[in-house]
C-alpha cells in the first residue's frame, strides 16, 4: 500500500495564479483532510471530508476550495494564491468510526510558495 | 472544545525515559485523548490513544488520572531518533472532524 500521496511535492506560483493539490489514499478510508503547517505552528485545519461528495470547512477555510468526488482522492484548489499561502499543506485521511477516525493518515506534505 | 496546553520544548538525553504532560482541564465526558509524532519535513503520526487510566502500545504510554484533566505521554528509553514534535490532541466522541486542533506541540531534543 502507497498509503496516503500527495502531488506535487513542491510548487512555486505567482500571487493570483490558481493550482490543484492532489491528495490520494489506498486505504479505503472514508475521512479525509487537508491542514496547512506554518513555520513553528501546528497543524491547522482547512477542509475536510467525511465522505465521497461531502465536504466541510476547518479552521482556516478562507481562499481555498476542496473537492471529493472519488472516495480515494481529495482535491484541495486556491484559485487566486496570495503570499499569505505560502506553507506547507498535509493531507491525511483516517477510519470512520468516532474512536478511530482520530487515528490520521499523513501524506508526505506540499511545500508550497507564493511570490 | 477542550483546549490543551504543552510545555513548548523539552531535552533528554538518550537512554532516559521521558513524560510530556499535557494539560486539558475542560475535557468533556466524550472526549478522547489522541497524541501524535511529527519529525521534520514529514507528515504527523499517530502515537497513541486512550480514554481513561493506562494505555501501552511498542512505542509508548499513556498515562490518564481518573480526572482526565492531563494525560501524560511516555517514552522508554528514548534515541536520538526520538527527536519531534509531539502534539497532544483532544476530540469529541461523535463530534464534529472539524473540532480536532493539533496546537503547537512540544518539541523533545534528545542527546548523545
Amino acid at each position: 500500500n502507497a498509503g496516503v500521496t500527495q502531488t506535487p511535492k513542491f510548487r512555486v506560483l505567482k500571487t493570483g495564479q490558481s493550482m490543484t493539490l492532489l491528495c490520494a489514499q489506498d486505504m479505503n478510508h472514508e475521512y479525509m483532510y487537508w491542514y496547512r503547517q506554518d513555520p513553528g505552528m501546528g497543524l491547522r485545519l482547512i477542509h475536510y471530508s467525511v465522505g465521497e461528495g461531502t465536504t466541510a470547512k476547518g479552521e482556516v477555510p478562507d481562499g481555498y476550495n476542496v473537492s471529493r468526488l472519488k472516495k480515494q482522492n481529495f482535491l484541495l484548489g486556491l484559485e487566486s494564491a496570495a503570499p499569505s499561502q505560502t506553507s506547507v499543506y498535509f493531507c491525511a485521511s483516517s477510519p470512520s468510526g468516532t474512536r478511530k477516525s482520530y487515528e490520521q493518515y499523513f501524506g508526505p506534505g506540499t511545500r508550497l510558495t507564493v511570490t | 472544545l477542550a483546549k490543551t496546553t504543552q510545555p513548548i520544548s523539552m531535552d533528554s538525553y538518550e537512554g532516559q525515559e521521558v513524560n510530556i504532560t499535557c494539560s486539558h482541564n475542560n475535557i468533556a465526558t466524550n472526549d478522547y485523548i489522541t497524541w501524535y509524532q511529527q519529525f521534520p519535513s514529514q507528515g504527523p503520526r499517530f502515537i497513541i490513544q486512550g480514554y481513561k487510566t493506562k494505555v501501552t502500545n511498542e512505542v509508548a504510554s499513556l498515562f490518564i488520572p481518573a480526572d482526565r484533566k492531563s494525560s501524560t505521554l511516555s517514552l522508554p528509553r528514548v534515541s536520538l531518533s526520538d527527536t519531534a514534535v509531539y502534539y497532544c490532541l483532544v476530540g469529541p466522541y461523535g463530534g464534529s472532524q472539524g473540532n480536532l486542533i493539533f496546537g503547537k506541540g512540544t518539541k523533545l531534543s534528545v542527546k548523545p
